[in-house]
């Protein structure tokens, strides 16, 4: 998309494929994570979220893992569809603040 | 749809130019934030709103950057003598008591 980079990560899948599309976090102080999803020319799609005193919570086709010791957060989403061909941003909160850091994003594309 | 909503879509001015954004998020977002995003990065805080108090400003927010929300339910964002710099996507997002946000489409802005 326009505002969406052009020279983001890239992770290629064949549709049906399982894809995992990682993230490092900078802060140990940060208590919640939360992936986004934005196509082009739209906002972040909220997709699934979690706080920092779990390892591992399910959405609808979507996983989100948090490993604290590394400071890793994963989102893995099984079966990918074209649909899900977007960027894909993570992105942490730290305690007692209100304002969202964002890394940078992954580009996936979803091939049929 | 979240139903937050940006206007306008596109913005193209010259520089040196004043400029304001409107959000209008929903009646349950009692919180209300500002990012910009620059091709090929993450939406980076601006700013925030809980009701009609601006609670925090980052340090992005030059002093160029105003922003309002007068009746703690629209908001706008304005940018004195823009520069080149300031080209980017503004987001305007909502939430209400939990912490995930609801992006609006943002406000593509090019200083020409």
């Amino acid at each position: 998309g326009e505002n969406v980079g052009l020279h983001l990560p890239t992770l290629s899948v064949q549709e049906g494929d399982n894809s995992i599309i990682n993230c490092a976090y900078s802060n140990s102080a940060s208590d919640y994570f939360i992936w986004y999803k934005q196509e082009s020319g739209k906002g972040p799609q909220f997709i699934i979220d979690i706080r920092s005193n779990m390892d591992k919570r399910q959405g609808q086709r979507v996983t989100v893992l948090l490993n604290k010791t590394v400071k890793h957060l994963s989102l893995q989403i099984a079966a990918t569809q074209p649909g899900d061909s977007a960027v894909y941003f993570c992105a942490e909160k730290m305690a007692g603040r209100r304002a969202l850091t964002f890394g940078s994003g992954t580009r996936l594309q979803v091939q049929p | 749809d979240t139903g937050v909503s940006q206007n306008p879509r596109h913005k193209i001015t010259k520089r040196g130019q004043n400029v304001t954004f409107r959000c209008d998020p929903i009646s349950e977002h009692n919180r209300l934030y500002w990012y910009r995003q620059t091709l090929g990065q993450g939406p980076e805080f601006l700013t925030y709103f809980q009701n009609e108090a601006q609670l925090e400003k980052s340090r992005l927010l030059s002093d160029r950057f105003s922003a309002e929300r007068p009746k703690g339910s629209f908001s706008t964002l304005e940018i004195q003598r823009t520069e080149q710099g300031d080209s980017a996507m503004y987001l305007c997002a909502g939430d209400s008591e939990g912490e995930k946000l609801f992006f609006g489409s943002g406000t593509q802005l090019s200083v020409l």
